[in-house]
């Protein structure tokens, strides 16, 4: 398995802008969480969805962002309008158990 | 909700000693805690989960113990190489189990 694949793996966009972060996860995996990571704030759980329902938004920080899982194979996060201070590294993790299998992030710039 | 502390300071140890990282937690005991290897540029890798009633777990060269009288978790690296400089977060399910709450991590440099 190609584990949890995620893109872009870097975007730079001006402020105002949307951006669309998306994450397949591994075949089987039947929980998917969106994060982000800061040097401030550390690993942040914005939402976890499990079976592609949305279970916990409660880490969303804006009504500017929005998550969507359509089906098993497929997640995306949605920032409109993104600002500087969305900038940071998104994770999508994966888990079928207690562990969680974490794809190698999307590093997001806002200027 | 839960709360993790782990050691902010950065851990700098020699080639072939034993590292110790400390996870501590403030509220109820978790049923289980899992520690995770993050590097730079990279999302975190998932090393080891204890269970409440497990006291101790080994994998290779990696130890964990789990104290819930303490609400502590200790991990340890024995002879530890250049090669396991890295990030370690420590991490447990937040009230209810749905959520997982991580640490804001170690980072440990190995010195050759």
């Amino acid at each position: 398995d190609a584990g949890v694949i995620q893109s872009p793996r870097h975007e730079v966009t001006e402020m105002g802008q949307e951006v669309t972060l998306r994450c397949k996860p591994i075949s089987g995996h039947n929980s998917l969480f969106w994060y982000r990571q800061t040097m401030m704030r550390g690993l942040e759980l914005l939402i976890y969805f499990n079976n592609n329902v949305p279970i916990d938004d409660s880490g969303m920080p804006e009504d500017r962002f929005s998550a969507k899982m359509p089906n098993a194979s497929f997640s995306t996060l949605k920032i409109q309008p993104s600002e500087p201070r969305d900038s940071a590294v998104y994770f999508c993790a994966t888990a079928a158990t207690d562990t969680q299998y974490f794809g190698p992030g999307t590093r997001l710039t806002v200027l | 909700s839960q709360k993790i502390e782990q050691n902010s300071e950065a851990l700098n140890i020699q080639e072939g000693k034993t590292a110790t990282l400390t996870c501590n937690y403030t509220n109820y005991s978790p049923a289980y805690l899992q520690w995770y290897r993050q590097d730079p540029g990279r999302g975190p890798v998932f090393l080891l989960l204890i269970r409440e009633n497990e006291k101790e777990k080994r994998k290779e060269r990696l130890k964990v113990t789990f104290d819930t009288t303490l609400k502590q978790s200790l991990f340890h690296i024995t002879a530890s190489q250049p090669a396991d400089s890295a990030t370690y977060l420590c991490a447990l399910p937040d009230t209810g189990g749905f959520k997982t709450i991580f640490g804001a991590g170690t980072r440990l440099f190995v010195k050759a």
